[in-house]
């Protein structure tokens, strides 16, 4: 079964500071996709960052980039530089026969 | 343009009714998908599709059915609506996930169930 796991609900940062979510994911595809997905109170989903299995190099975009363990099914996001506009709920997400979600992580950002 | 459509956007059902939510989109996105999402909690796939014609089972697939007949469109039917089901509903569509594009999401539909 295609599963995706985030272990914490809730975390909490310091506006500038580097904060990591952490995903783990179960899959039986050799050929997959990770996302980390943020959805603000407005509910619209916007895309931070993907991974292609395939690729051993973690991604990067501006402040978010990834660590992707391919061996150890784990997929964590760092967000440096903190900002008040990352206080969102950020979804881990993996495609492989299926689009599956995490529980989602709720983050919020001290000023 | 447009993007994902969803209709409508509230609505309030009995126990026992029935209903179908309407999903279109015009970006010719081969694949669409449905979702629930329960409050504080995750997106859990109903049903996708990966082109006209072809629709698959999610992980919570019972109560709810659909069909495919167009690329644009995808709908989603509750029968026999009961209290479990209410939830915001979520439509998405994207192209296949080799390429490198993000998945469109509609508005979402609030659907009580009383």
């Amino acid at each position: 079964a295609q599963t995706v796991t985030q272990s914490q609900p809730e975390m909490s940062v310091q506006e500038a500071e580097t904060v990591t979510l952490s995903c783990t994911y179960d899959t039986s595809e050799s050929d997959y996709y990770l996302f980390w997905y943020k959805q603000p109170p407005s509910r619209q989903m916007i895309l931070v960052i993907r991974q292609e299995a395939y690729k051993q190099q973690n991604a990067t975009e501006n402040r978010f980039s990834v660590n992707f363990q391919k061996a150890a099914k784990s997929f964590s996001l760092k967000i440096s530089d903190s900002q008040l506009g990352d206080a969102a709920m950020y979804f881990c997400v993996n495609q492989g026969g299926k689009l599956i979600f995490g529980q989602g992580t709720e983050l919020s950002v001290k000023p | 343009n447009a993007g994902v459509t969803q209709t409508p956007k509230f609505r309030i059902l009995k126990i026992g009714q029935s209903m179908t939510l309407q999903c279109t989109q015009d970006m010719n996105h081969n694949y669409m998908y449905w979702y629930r999402q329960d409050p504080g909690m995750g997106l859990k796939l109903i049903y996708y599709s990966v082109g006209a014609g072809i629709t698959d089972k999610g992980e919570v697939p019972n109560g709810y059915n659909v069909s495919r007949s167009t690329t644009e469109d995808f709908p989603l039917r509750l029968e026999l609506a009961a209290p479990s089901q209410t939830s915001v509903y979520f439509c998405a569509s994207s192209y296949p996930r080799t390429v490198n594009s993000p998945l469109h999401f509609g508005n979402g539909t609030r659907l009580t169930v009383t």
